[in-house]
């Protein structure tokens, strides 16, 4: 089983500020995903990736398959950001998705 | 499209009894899964079915849980008889095509079991 992992577990930031939040990964992967759980507990799919770098809007994932590892960068953060951001890879084998534990962000005005 | 629909939102249940989650996925979507989130374990994959086909059952507990899907627009995850460590969120989502592609969740279903 790929073991996901992400670092920081919790992050506060102040509103502004530039926030970077890791995923590493054990196994070579088909694709990885950002996903954002908010307070209410809905969770919003934010990124697919495979290779490269993808932006939409203040966010930008990257991924490096050869480290087996991938970022998730906000920029000018917002209070309305605070949420849970969840690290996610389906495997070369198959379909299923292996989660990340979690990064809990706060951001505060 | 109303998203993927689940129901219900929140279920409170006694040791002992039957539950049953429902699930509508995206129409068009050949991909559901369930997931259930807890605390201490996070998000995990319990099951996932292709084309109304289950595909991988892997991730289901045990024996009291079973799911189905009879058609393309529904599907149940049935627990009998629930106990309280059950007690999570349970995520249906679902995706379109084959390999790994964006998922779209459900609201997801709140169970507790006293």
């Amino acid at each position: 089983k790929n073991e996901v992992e992400q670092s920081p577990q919790n992050l506060t930031a102040q509103e502004g500020e530039f926030i970077t939040i890791n995923c590493s990964y054990s196994v070579g992967i088909s694709a990885l995903h950002w996903l954002q759980q908010h307070p209410g507990g809905g969770i919003v799919s934010l990124f697919m990736l495979s290779s490269g770098k993808k932006k939409h809007g203040r966010l930008i994932a990257t991924i490096n398959i050869q480290e087996k590892h991938s970022s998730l960068h906000i920029t000018a953060s917002h209070p309305r950001d605070s949420a849970v951001y969840i690290c996610a890879v389906s495997e070369d084998s198959g379909y299923a998705l292996n989660f990340g534990k979690g990064t809990s962000l706060l951001v505060t005005p | 499209d109303a998203g993927v629909i689940q129901s219900p939102r929140h279920e409170v249940t006694e040791m002992g009894q039957e539950v049953t989650l429902r699930c509508k996925p995206i129409s068009g979507h050949d991909y559901l899964f369930w997931y259930r989130q807890t605390m201490m374990r996070g998000l995990e994959l319990l099951i996932y079915f292709n084309n109304n086909v289950p595909i991988d059952d892997s991730g289901m507990p045990e024996d009291r849980f079973s799911a189905k899907m009879p058609n393309a627009s529904f599907s149940t995850l049935k627990i009998q008889p629930s106990e309280p460590r059950d007690s999570a969120v349970y995520f249906c989502a679902s995706s379109s095509g084959s390999g790994a592609n964006v998922l779209t969740f459900g609201a997801g279903s709140r169970l507790t079991v006293l």
